[in-house]
């Protein structure tokens, strides 16, 4: 079935510094949604980036992430991080678009001074 | 502006007790979902519905109902709430590119 991985639980680092977040995605289909949502501490998720053109980097908010049907990955990075990145962040597919988002298990990012 | 919006915001229920937790969109949106969070298990989708009077079960359905009379409006009903069913549930309305909308959530506490 359709299912997302991210493989990290919680990633902690210094302002400043690069971060990087793997997703990766099975389904059988050939034209899948992908997503990343963030979700700060007691607040709701909140759409972060969303991709479904192959190869396409795209950005928001100093954060981007490029679809990769031939790996089926979708990883989110930042140059520098802030420490306002500090957060939950969700992959997600959507499956041709279709009924659901399938939600991976989060990553948890911890950023300090 | 366009809006998810859950009541309560907070709840204790009693275990055995019925549970009701309302959510209402003005995104005009055609699909709604119920999820819950919990930590460990990311969001997990229970039921969701694609128009009103019509619903349809989720990934973890067991133990929960869903309503929905309205375009507007979608009910997550819990008849007998147990002890494994504290969470926090958050309700979503979808656009036409699978974006999904989320409501500011209802945290849950069965004692």
């Amino acid at each position: 079935g359709d299912s997302v991985t991210q493989t990290e639980g919680l990633v902690t680092l210094t302002e400043g510094l690069p971060v990087m977040l793997n997703c990766t995605y099975q389904t059988i289909y050939s034209n899948p949604f992908l997503f990343w949502y963030v979700q700060h501490l007691n607040e709701s998720p909140r759409l972060l980036l969303k991709s479904f053109t192959d190869n396409k980097r795209t950005e928001h908010q100093g954060f981007h992430a490029t679809l990769h049907k031939s790996s089926s990955s979708f990883h989110l990075q930042k140059s520098s991080a802030q420490l306002s990145d500090s957060a939950l962040y969700y992959c997600a597919l959507s499956p041709q678009g279709g009924r659901a988002l399938i939600f991976g298990t989060g990553t948890t990012v911890s950023v300090s001074p | 502006e366009a809006a998810v919006t859950q009541s309560p915001r907070s709840k204790v229920a009693v275990t055995g007790g019925k549970v009701t937790l309302s959510c209402h969109q003005t995104n005009n949106h055609d699909y709604m979902y119920w999820y819950r969070q919990d930590t460990g298990h990311g969001l997990r989708l229970i039921h969701y519905s694609y128009v009103a009077d019509s619903t349809e079960k989720g990934d973890i359905p067991d133990g929960y109902k869903a309503s929905r009379p309205s375009q507007e409006n979608f009910s997550l009903i819990l008849e007998l709430a147990s002890l494994s069913q504290t969470a926090v549930y958050f309700c979503a309305s979808r656009d036409n590119y699978a974006e999904q909308f989320f409501g500011p959530g209802t945290r849950l506490t069965v004692l």
